[in-house]
């Protein structure tokens, strides 16, 4: 495998469900971020994970709940969703310089969620 | 409050002819641009950037272009080509927000044979 992974690819779950979206990276980063993709808006960013430290929660709900076990995996635990919350989820990875130097982003494919 | 903004849901373009993206910002503190391309069914992938020292930056068929007065960003390429065709996001960030990103909503480019 190389580059960002996501698994699944497609996701169905109801309202009362719990589920999780998973994300690899094999590119050696030490950055890891959760964004959503809505239907005619622009990527949103959820969660930020430097060195596996939550460094940026942009008010998402509790419902969306993020773990990063280590530097290569990041995870985002889903329960009692919404219909609204329908969307691409995309994983993405970066080498943070820590200074603030700038380094593009790798993107997973994402997951398409679909919330009954 | 969406401080990037691509007011182009789609172009199209003839094979050949110069493809021009255009994307328009509010917050003057950005100092750092890229623009990325989605093809369907896979995730973004980075194409150019451009930090606001810079007017421009070029890399093969694809130039970037930087107003900072007017706020606005452009990406060219020219020759266009139908692989090409493809969702292209600009994107901005604010120095030393860990790499926190603001996009736009995505210009849809078709390249025609």
């Amino acid at each position: 495998e190389t580059g960002v992974t996501q698994t699944p690819r497609h996701l169905v779950m109801g309202m009362t469900n719990k589920k999780s979206l998973k994300c690899e990276q094999h590119l050696g980063h030490n950055a890891m971020y959760w964004y959503k993709q809505s239907a005619k808006k622009p990527l949103e960013l959820m969660f930020v994970y430097s060195l596996e430290e939550r460094v940026e929660n942009n008010s998402v709900p509790s419902r969306f709940s993020p773990e990063c076990p280590n530097s290569s995996h990041l995870f985002l635990h889903l329960h009692t969703l919404q219909p609204e919350d329908s969307a691409l989820y995309l994983c993405a990875s970066s080498q943070d310089g820590g200074t603030g130097g700038y380094n593009e982003q790798f993107f997973g494919p994402g997951t398409r969620l679909t919330v009954l | 409050d969406q401080q990037v903004k691509q007011n182009s849901p789609s172009l199209s373009v003839q094979e050949g002819r110069i493809s021009i993206l255009n994307c328009d910002y509010t917050n003057s503190m950005f100092d750092y641009f890229l623009w990325y391309k989605k093809y369907p069914a896979e995730g973004p992938t980075f194409l150019i950037s451009i930090s606001s020292i810079k007017d421009k930056n070029e890399d093969g068929r694809f130039t970037v272009f930087l107003n900072k007065s007017a706020k606005h960003l452009s990406l060219h390429i020219v020759p266009s080509q139908p692989g090409d065709s493809a969702v292209y996001f600009c994107a901005a960030s604010v120095a030393h927000t860990g790499n926190q990103f603001y996009f736009g909503t995505g210009t849809s480019l078709t390249v025609i044979p």
